[in-house]
């Protein structure tokens, strides 16, 4: 089945910098990338995806990028913002069974 | 609407008890599914249903059970608590399993505690 490695666990930045979250996935042929945030006591939230057959997508201050060669995908956050503190997990669709696998989140701290 | 709703929000059990999580969801979705959320193991999918009448297991299966006799609902069952099972538990849906971009929906989770 799918493995998805992300990358930091933790990662602290001061308010207005960029953040990068990185993960890797091991399927070749999983074809869809939703990046996913949960704030405190809440369920995740979709903030963002990419399908295979394109190589970024912004939204705003959100993008990803896809390297399906290297198998790996980034959310970067610019001017972030107290707000943004939160965990966010990557996740690839598996082709075999059309379920997702989700890495194992990044707990994303803002100072302000 | 609710979008996806789960009772309890809260729950302790004791070793060997048994307790079925609710999870409903108003939108009209295909596929709804749990998860299990441990501290540093991310999202594990425990199991699945791509419609009424179909279930199918995840990642992690044992010592879970599951149903979809409507649309709506999709309750987990417990069948008998283990300390190993204190997580927290997410029910999802989506529209659809066939569209690869159909958006997963979360609902608000249940936190168990097996003593």
């Amino acid at each position: 089945g799918e493995n998805v490695e992300q990358h930091p666990s933790t990662l602290s930045v001061q308010e207005g910098d960029s953040a990068v979250i990185k993960c890797t996935y091991s399927d070749s042929a999983s074809n869809y990338f939703p990046w996913y945030k949960q704030e405190l006591g809440k369920g995740p939230q979709l903030i963002i995806d990419i399908r295979s057959n394109v190589g970024e997508k912004k939204d705003q201050r959100i993008a990803v990028t896809l390297n399906k060669t290297a198998k790996h995908f980034s959310l970067h956050i610019t001017e972030t913002q107290p707000e943004d503190s939160a965990v966010y997990f990557c996740a690839a669709r598996d082709s075999g069974y059309s379920t997702l696998t989700f890495g194992k989140g990044t707990m994303l701290l803002v100072s302000p | 609407n609710a979008g996806v709703t789960q009772t309890p929000k809260f729950q302790v059990l004791k070793t060997g008890q048994s307790m079925t999580l609710q999870c409903a969801q108003d939108m009209n979705h295909e596929y709804m599914s749990w998860y299990r959320q441990d501290p540093g193991m991310g999202l594990r999918l425990i199991h699945y249903s791509v419609g009424a009448g179909i279930t199918d297991q995840g990642e992690v299966p044992n010592g879970y059970n599951v149903s979809r006799s409507t649309t709506e609902d999709f309750p987990l069952r417990l069948l008998s608590a283990a300390p190993s099972q204190t997580s927290v538990y997410f029910c999802a849906s989506s529209y659809s399993r066939v569209r690869p971009t159909d958006t997963q929906y979360f609902g608000p989770g249940t936190r168990l505690t097996v003593l």
